[in-house]
């Protein structure tokens, strides 16, 4: 069964840049797409982007401008950075795997979320 | 492209509830439904719109047509009260309903 784990600071300061890293274990990340997804406290998702083994990559419009992720096969992890962080950004970031393909495709396992606060 | 969810559902113990996503032809593609108890993780529940995971209930069925998907949960259980959340893929990009907070009572 897979497992997914994010790691990172926890604390970030406005206009810096939020770092985190999600270790896979149980599988391996040369499968399968893996996505970051966001939870502002008390609200919604948001998926952020996700990316391939290949480097093939994929980033929500709204966000694209500050995100980039990417990945370490041979960490089996990987990992974002999203620059330029205001409060808006505080949020419960998740890690997760998507199966299936295109419009078929759904998330099948999480993290347990890594909660991001951006303060002075 | 947006999915609009009710904020909020009721049922009583051991009847039926029913969760719904309006979007501009949601019938033409899937619709999953994730389950995110208090201080938890999201949950898969209902996949390509009426699939369910390995260990999901039988009660929990998903349907969807025209402008809108729905989540039927059957039998409810207090221990299914929780934030249900409808996704979809518009062009190549995940979309999330806005959730629906549903109180058994």
């Amino acid at each position: 069964q897979v497992h997914l784990q994010e790691s990172g600071p926890r604390l970030v300061r406005p206009s810096e840049t939020l770092s985190l890293t999600c270790s896979v274990s149980g599988d391996s990340v040369g499968s399968y797409y893996w996505n970051w997804i966001r939870q502002p406290p008390g609200k919604g998702l948001e998926w952020i982007a996700y990316i391939y083994s290949t480097g093939t990559t994929n980033y929500n419009p709204s966000l694209k401008s500050r995100v980039t992720i990417s990945i370490a096969t041979s960490r089996n992890q990987f990992s974002l950075r999203l620059k330029s962080v205001t409060a808006a950004d505080t949020a419960l970031y998740y890690c997760a795997r998507s199966l299936g393909s295109g419009w078929t495709s759904y998330f099948d396992s999480w993290g347990q979320g890594a909660l991001v606060t951006v303060s002075s | 492209y947006e999915l609009t969810q009710p904020p909020s559902v009721s049922v009583s113990p051991g009847q039926t509830a029913s969760i719904t996503c309006s979007g501009n032809k949601l019938g033409d593609r899937y619709t999953c439904w994730y389950q995110q108890k208090s201080g938890q993780s999201p949950v898969l529940v209902i996949y390509e719109d009426n699939r369910r995971p390995s260990g999901i209930p039988e009660r929990f069925s998903g349907s969807s047509s025209g402008n809108t998907a729905t989540l039927t949960i059957s039998g409810t259980q207090t221990l299914d009260e929780a934030d249900y959340f409808c996704q979809a893929w518009d062009s190549s990009f995940v979309i999330f309903g806005g959730g629906t907070k549903l109180t058994v009572l």
